[in-house]
């Protein structure tokens, strides 16, 4: 099972502001790495797949990068709707495994 | 855009069986995977097992003794199957799909289930 690890656990940031979270995979992945955010109550909605591609409807603001064991999500300027948390999974292998997510909270 | 809507019992008595079915809509089953994932505060998210449209299966090893997942595609459903339930089987099951090797793309909403007596 390949290990996904995710950095912070949780990061304050003040609207506006850029935003970096990280995802270490135990193994290398290639560019097999999605990112996904979670509201309280609500589904993970996919944000980024293939490391570096948006989903349909995804804002620019949000741009992924890494491969192999390392991976970033950047949010260039947070908006009130960005505080949530997120989440990097690996699909590279034929059990798909989650980080255990990085919490993005008001300062 | 499709939807996916889970249902089935909130509660479930230990050592019983949890049975839960996700409805596909505005869409069909197609060529694609179904899953299940669940998540719990002790586990994080955490993949059940999928269904490919042809009707093959693949399952987490932690649990693959305990479940099944089937589709039925006539009516746009999946099912899953968690036998021999305890409280660690407490969660929130969301179906999506995705898995083998594939994003998940879509999800339902999710359903809590509690294990308890």
């Amino acid at each position: 099972e390949i290990v996904m690890t995710q950095s912070p656990a949780t990061l304050s940031v003040s609207p506006g502001e850029r935003a970096t979270l990280s995802c270490r995979a135990s193994q290398s992945v290639g560019g097999n790495l999605a990112w996904y955010q979670q509201k309280p109550g609500q589904a993970p909605r996919l944000l980024i797949y293939g490391s570096s591609t948006r989903a349909s409807g995804i804002p620019a603001r949000f741009s992924g990068s890494g491969s192999g064991t390392e991976f970033t999500l950047t949010i260039s300027s947070l908006q009130s709707e960005d505080f949530a948390v997120y989440y990097c999974q690996q699909y590279d292998n034929w059990l798909p495994t989650f980080g255990g997510g990085t919490k993005v909270e008001i300062k | 855009q499709v939807q996916l809507q889970e249902s089935g019992p909130g509660l479930v008595k230990p050592s019983e069986t949890l049975s839960l079915t996700c409805t596909v809509s505005s869409g069909s089953i197609g060529t694609y995977y179904w899953s299940w994932i669940r998540q719990s505060p002790g586990k994080g998210l955490e993949w059940i097992g999928y269904v490919y449209y042809s009707g093959s299966t693949d399952y987490n090893p932690s649990l693959k003794s305990r479940v099944t997942i089937a589709l039925a595609t006539s009516k746009n459903q999946f099912s899953l199957r968690l036998t021999s339930v305890t409280t660690a089987d407490t969660a929130v099951y969301y179906c999506a799909r995705g898995g083998g090797y594939v994003v998940f793309d879509y999800w339902g909403q999710g359903t809590p289930v509690t294990v308890s007596s």
